[in-house]
């Protein structure tokens, strides 16, 4: 079975450094993209980024980059979310996904099969 | 403000039926295969549909994903009361080269 477990909630001041992670089993870590995700106090799905530990190749959005750094450690299959100073506004929960990505008629295909749990980080003074 | 877009919100009985659209482009559904997620009340997003149409096999024939041209849509019959919660499309955009995400759509079960 496969499984995302992400580490437990933050509560950060600004300025401050983070690493949260995700810790996958069920699967071989190294041979699939895991992405994050945010989500916003009461708003929707943001993609961050997504990362291939077997490489490790990583894709920033425009929006997050520079912003975070995705990095991951295929000797222990987790994959990591990190900040060097954080914001009020990096309020928000995360989330990792593992992406499946195949070729499907002639095109790529990808979607996310699963999904850690969320971890929500608070940043106040 | 998604490049795909959602209802915001869509209502029905139990045991009616109710679809979502999403809207989008030819850089991003036109050219792609979707998804659809369901994310119920504090809880992380769950896959109900990828390659426009498919069903993990936990999910039951009740749902369905449809697209045809820029647009896709999600159908949910019979519809319970633990359906009600929050549904987004997504899918790759390869002219901005990420993934995207539609605003998503409240579902309530009346």
């Amino acid at each position: 079975e496969v499984q995302l477990v992400q580490s437990g909630a933050e509560v950060k001041k600004p300025g401050e450094s983070l690493r949260i992670s995700c810790k996958a089993s069920g699967y071989s870590f190294a041979n699939y993209w895991i992405g994050w995700v945010r989500q916003m106090p009461g708003k929707g799905l943001e993609w961050m980024g997504i990362i291939y530990p077997g490489d490790p190749d990583t894709r920033y959005s425009p929006s997050f980059q520079g912003q975070v750094t995705i990095s991951a450690d295929k000797a222990i299959a987790t994959a990591y979310l990190q900040w060097s100073s954080l914001k009020a506004s990096d309020s928000a929960i995360y989330y990792c996904t593992r992406q499946r990505s195949y070729i499907l008629g002639g095109r790529h295909s990808y979607h996310y099969e699963n999904w850690g749990q969320g971890t929500l980080v608070t940043v106040s003074s | 403000q998604s490049v795909l877009t959602q209802p915001p919100s869509v209502s029905a009985a139990p045991g009616q039926r109710v679809t979502i659209s999403c809207s989008g482009s030819s850089s991003n559904i036109g050219d792609n295969y979707v998804s659809w997620y369901q994310q119920l009340s504090g809880t992380a997003p769950r896959l109900l549909i990828y390659d426009n149409n498919k069903r993990p096999s936990e999910i039951p024939d009740r749902i369905s994903g449809s697209k045809s041209g820029t647009s896709a849509t999600l159908g949910i019959t019979g519809l319970q009361a633990g359906d009600e919660g929050d549904y987004y499309c997504g899918t790759w955009d390869r002219s901005l080269s990420v993934w995207v995400f539609g605003g998503g759509t409240k579902l309530t079960v009346l």
